[in-house]
């Protein structure tokens, strides 16, 4: 009974393709947030809905883009990956921004070759 | 620029002993400051949490120390045991706002 699932667990591709990151969370929660995970395992906060409103949008490439059809899930899709892409991306939600724990998911190991 | 510096950077201890990670601070707005516990393959998951207005906060075997005027707040893992083996990672947060996580300790707790 996963909380914060996300698909697919891994993902390898190769540059210049577009690839997309599914999160989906099943504990009511408001808000949703993407982090990457570098090699040197540093979280970074990436993007933020409270929503489905867009509320942190940290500086990362305008390739990526998230979305949130609903509450519930917070998609990432990826164009034109780079080799410094690959990382470990989480996803993460919590009751309202901040101020309360972030549930995280098993996160996507991407590889870009 | 790093908001909350953590160290060390990996710890080695023996089972039962007291390994102690440290983190400091500069903003004096952050309210909240969680500490989270990651295991291979898996996501981050919060291990115990305080917010200023304490000096000290305890849960089983896990206690934080809070220190507001030098602006530093560190885990203490009482009694370790090789399950405790993980990454952990100390955050801070103003209410409202993103959270700053530190950069990480890798613990090996030997049997």
């Amino acid at each position: 009974d996963t909380a914060v699932s996300q698909t697919p667990k891994y993902l390898v591709t190769q540059m210049g393709n577009d690839k997309s990151i599914k999160c989906e969370q099943n504990l009511g929660h408001d808000t949703m947030y993407w982090y990457k995970q570098d090699s040197k395992k540093f979280l970074k906060i990436m993007f933020s809905y409270n929503n489905k409103e867009l509320i942190i949008n940290e500086t990362v490439p305008n390739r990526f883009s998230p979305k949130s059809p609903d509450k519930a899930h917070l998609n990432l899709h990826i164009n034109s990956l780079e080799l410094g892409d690959s990382a470990v991306y989480f996803c993460a939600s919590s009751p309202r921004p901040t101020d309360s724990p972030l549930h995280f998911g098993n996160g996507t190991r991407l590889t870009v070759t | 620029q790093q908001q909350v510096k953590q160290s060390p950077q990996s710890l080695i201890v023996q089972k039962g002993g007291i390994p102690i990670i440290n983190c400091a601070y500069e903003n004096t707005a952050f309210d909240y400051f969680p500490w989270y516990q990651q295991f291979p393959g898996k996501g981050p998951a919060l291990l115990i949490a305080i917010r200023p207005d304490v000096s000290e906060k305890k849960e089983g075997r896990f206690t934080i120390s809070f220190n507001k005027s030098a602006k530093q707040f560190s885990l203490h893992i009482m009694d370790s045991q090789p399950g405790d083996s993980a990454t952990y990672f100390c955050a801070a947060s103003v209410t409202g706002n993103q959270f700053y996580f530190g950069t990480g300790t890798s613990l090996t707790v030997i049997p």
